[in-house]
């Protein structure tokens, strides 16, 4: 099962507009992250928030925590055709042992020029 | 520096064969872990490594399995392969393991026929 659980499945946008996506988890973390995925290649690393931490900032993205919520949510400001892609959030489980993170589903989001 | 070097980038099997696929980290990474992504089931993390040692490892049959090797790099195999094991499957590396920042591979693309 998925831990993180993220809204919407798809977005569509015209390029300089803001795409915001969210995600829910369900147990207690060290850290939240978000990765990009352009079609059929790996993933990318975008930003990390730890636990205490309640938004972050890198560039034209902004991402929020909520922990007592058990959510997430990416803004993607002044979007453009480059952006479009998937973005899954991860997380790694408090206290546990080694490097296992788990991923949502992802949002796809196609910016249209 | 050069990134996280995943081989085969694609290769097709039959049903009963069994696969091999090598991943090599960024050097001085000493964590190597493995995911599989469908579309059905998106992103499941297989097992991660560390030193030589599996620390993690997640909900697949015995089919599936992996090692590290002392430069770090990590090969995992699977045996008896079925029509659902069809997937990407992608390795990514970090520096010591905790739950921080994972650097992809671009995948190898598994098809069973």
């Amino acid at each position: 099962s998925q831990q993180g659980e993220e809204d919407p499945q798809a977005l569509s946008i015209q390029e300089g507009e803001n795409a915001t996506m969210n995600c829910s988890y369900k147990t207690s973390i060290n850290n939240l992250q978000w990765y990009r995925q352009n079609s059929g290649r790996g993933l990318v690393h975008l930003i990390l928030i730890r636990s205490n931490e309640r938004e972050k900032h890198s560039g034209r993205l902004r991402v929020t925590l909520d922990t007592s919520k058990k959510s997430s949510s990416l803004l993607i400001t002044a979007s453009r055709a480059a952006d479009t892609a998937s973005y899954f959030c991860a997380t790694g489980e408090f206290k546990a042992a080694g490097n296992k993170l788990t991923f949502g589903g992802g949002t796809r989001v196609l910016v249209k020029p | 520096k050069a990134g996280v070097t995943q081989t085969p980038r694609y290769l097709i099997k039959t049903r009963g064969q069994q696969v091999t696929l090598s991943c090599s980290p960024i050097s001085g990474h000493r964590s190597v872990s493995w995911y599989q992504q469908t579309p059905g089931q998106g992103l499941q993390f297989l097992f991660e490594y560390f030193s030589e040692t599996q620390r993690n490892k997640g909900n697949f049959p015995g089919r599936f399995s992996g090692r590290q090797f002392s430069n770090s790099r990590s090969e995992m195999n699977v045996s008896t392969l079925e029509l659902g094991d069809s997937a990407l499957y992608l390795c990514a590396s970090s520096w010591t393991g905790g739950t921080g920042e994972l650097f992809f591979g671009e995948g190898s693309r598994l098809t069973v026929l």
